[in-house]
């Protein structure tokens, strides 16, 4: 069964600073890696999608990197920002999973301070 | 490009009595769908999908109940609501972009059960 977890759970920076988030996963037989941004009260936006071949994508001052044969992928922020100020989640959808179920990991509270 | 509709944003319900949440989505055909739970400081959690009308998979046996009656329509429904009940529900659809198959969320409802 596939387990995702994100680590730290909680990240507080001031403003300006890079930073990385933490994604791992027990299972690397996956489809694609999707991370997530929440603000408080809000559905869930999708940031960037990484496809089982591909190592790395970047979106602006977003870079989501991936190692599946370790299990691994990582989001780095640039020139953090207080509008970045959210719960980034990351989600694997699984190879042959019914359904095309997604796993998602529990998050990183990301606070920024200006 | 799709687009998914839930409604209210906001409810709160007494204990035992009913409840129908509605998603219906625009922009694609014969999506999968997906209800999903965010409790207060909880992670994400899969209730129910569907991969076609009429088509339920359930998660978590629980209180709740799902419905796809139309193509482009997932009803989430409860009997007797319980406090265990209360929580953030997202509906979600599995998309086709230019970069791959995306999931995306609907913006939630809110809904406390006292």
């Amino acid at each position: 069964k596939q387990e995702v977890t994100q680590i730290p759970a909680a990240l507080s920076v001031p403003e300006g600073e890079n930073l990385v988030l933490n994604c791992s996963f027990t299972d690397s037989a996956i489809y694609n890696l999707q991370w997530f941004r929440q603000d408080p009260g809000k559905g869930l936006t999708s940031l960037l999608l990484i496809q089982s071949s591909q190592r790395e994508q970047t979106s602006g001052r977003l870079n989501a990197s991936l190692d599946k044969s370790s299990g691994r992928s990582t989001l780095y922020i640039a020139a953090s920002q207080p509008g970045d100020s959210a719960t980034y989640l990351c989600a694997v959808r699984g190879l042959m999973e019914y359904g095309n179920k997604l796993v998602f990991g529990a998050g990183t509270i990301l606070r920024v301070k200006s | 490009s799709q687009t998914i509709h839930q409604w209210p944003a906001t409810l709160v319900q007494p204990v035992g009595s009913p409840l129908s949440l509605e998603c219906t989505v625009e922009g694609t055909s014969n999506p999968n769908l997906y209800w999903y739970r965010q409790a207060a400081g909880r992670g994400l959690q899969l209730l129910f999908y569907s991969v076609g009308i009429g088509q339920i998979s359930s998660e978590v046996p629980q209180n709740l109940s799902a419905s796809r009656p139309q193509d482009r329509q997932f009803i989430l429904s409860s009997k007797k609501l319980l406090l265990s009940d209360s929580g953030f529900y997202l509906c979600a659809l599995i998309g086709r972009t230019g970069q791959g198959e995306k999931l995306f969320f609907g913006s939630g409802t809110q809904l406390s059960v006292l």
